[in-house]
């Protein structure tokens, strides 16, 4: 059973990276034909998708953050990361990481992190 | 970006009951639009893909309709399990959500 868990710091202070990892196990990220990316919520708020790239390195961006965000797959040791730089108080949210299933123009997450909070916070 | 935009925001109903949620799109999306459950505390869950398309293990219960930019959502009969927060999201562009429907114990 696939499975993916998000780590990473719970505080950030503002104007600094946001950096997160999401482990997957029960499979392997390099398998099929499925991107990895991130998707944030914050307090009390709606779903925000981020970001997601194939392990191979094609990338889709929320073009919204494109410019301060970097994501990378690593196949060694099944993770995505993500970083996001210059981050405000407004950026507090929950953080998942999911699986993209991609099928042309349909696109859509099937298997989610149970996500990990982030504080942007001085 | 392509706008979302989900009603009601949030209904209360009885178990037994019959919901429906609509998701409207600022621009024709075809058929390229997904629905989430997200109980509290939880991460979402795909429910339907591709606007009917019902996920392996979901309740048959619920349902998905529509095309273009007009989008519903149906339980055909509300169990206890169902109160949550339902997502839609498109990927006709960018990906967005929905602001979320919340369905709530009558």
């Amino acid at each position: 059973q696939l499975q993916l868990q998000e780590s990473g710091p719970g505080l950030v202070k503002p104007s600094e990276t946001l950096s997160l990892t999401c482990t997957v196990s029960g499979g392997s990220i390099s398998s099929g034909s499925y991107y990895w990316g991130w998707i944030r919520q914050p307090p009390g708020k709606g779903l925000e998708w981020i970001v997601s790239s194939y392990y191979s390195g094609s990338t889709y961006y929320n073009p919204s953050l494109k410019s301060r965000v970097t994501i990378s797959v690593d196949t060694s040791k099944n993770q995505v990361s993500l970083k996001l730089r210059s981050v405000t108080a407004a950026e507090t949210a929950v953080y998942y990481c999911a699986r993209h299933v991609t099928l042309g123009y349909y696109y859509y997450m099937d298997v989610w992190g149970k996500g990990t909070t982030v504080t942007v916070s001085s | 970006d392509i706008q979302m935009t989900q009603s009601p925001s949030s209904l209360s109903a009885s178990v037994g009951d019959r919901v429906t949620i609509t998701c409207r799109a600022s621009q024709s999306i075809s058929t390229f639009l997904n629905w989430y459950q997200q109980k509290p505390g939880k991460a979402p869950e795909l429910l339907i893909s591709a606007a009917s398309s019902l996920q392996s293990g979901v309740p048959s219960r619920f349902s998905g309709s529509g095309s273009g930019t007009d989008f519903t959502l149906t339980i055909s009969s509300l169990q206890p399990e169902d109160f949550a927060i339902y997502y839609c999201q498109q990927s006709y562009g960018t990906p967005t959500f929905g602001q979320g429907t919340k369905v709530e114990i009558k």
